[in-house]
């Protein structure tokens, strides 16, 4: 299994700022997958990112309020812009055990995310 | 689209209780399903998995069989405890993206 590590664990953001979430895997791997959980809520995906291209944004999320960079294929950031309270949420990246798809995703343990 | 219903919470058992579950699915083909797990200020972890039907997974007791005809993925485990407390999460995996369902809390009491 992959190690996930993310960073911030946790922070406080003031509304109408921006923050940049790091994620580090300790193995090199295809597609990293950006979560949110809202308070209470279930995972909903955000978007897909794959190394050398765009990243692919589900419905209702867009890049200019989510930019993903991948780097390399070891490294991802997500940023949440111009933050506002419906923000607070955790944001856990995740990847591809390498079952070609069909397989089970490995999550980091999130980033918790709070705006006033 | 593929979506992952669950059986709402917060579900209250007393500590050697059975414990079940529900989860239902609707996909187009044949997806992978799993139960994932988030107990109390931790990650989220993967329970068990099931990849084609009439598999069942299993894991620390629990199990799950990957039921085509009704479209289920039903959680069990004969005797819970305290431990066990924490929120479930039902998923599946079609098309490359991980869905999951709504989860549900359960709360064990000893």
């Amino acid at each position: 299994s992959a190690v996930i590590s993310q960073k911030p664990s946790r922070d406080i953001c003031q509304r109408g700022t921006s923050l940049t979430i790091q994620c580090q895997v300790d193995s090199q791997v295809t597609m990293m997958f950006w979560y949110r959980q809202q308070p209470g809520q279930s995972l909903t995906l955000i978007a897909t990112a794959n190394q050398g291209s765009e990243a692919t944004y589900e419905s209702g999320f867009v890049i200019d309020k989510f930019p993903i960079s991948r780097p390399n294929l070891t490294f991802s950031t997500l940023t949440v812009s111009n933050m506002s309270p419906e923000d607070s949420s955790i944001y856990l990246c995740s990847v591809d055990s390498g079952a070609a798809n069909t397989g089970e995703l490995f999550f980091g343990e999130g980033s918790r995310l709070t705006v006033l | 689209g593929d979506s992952v219903t669950q059986m709402e919470g917060p579900v209250t058992l007393s500590e050697e209780a059975f414990l079940t579950i529900n989860c239902t699915y609707t996909a187009t083909g044949y997806p992978s399903l799993f139960w994932y797990v988030q107990y109390p200020g931790e990650g989220l972890q993967l329970l068990l998995k099931a990849t084609k039907a009439d598999d069942k997974g299993s894991n620390k007791g629990f199990e799950a069989t990957y039921r085509k005809e009704t479209t289920s993925f039903h959680l069990e485990k004969g005797s819970v405890q305290v431990s066990d407390s924490a929120v479930y999460f039902c998923a599946l995996r079609g098309g490359g993206k991980l869905i999951f369902g709504q989860g549900t809390e359960l709360s064990v009491k000893p």
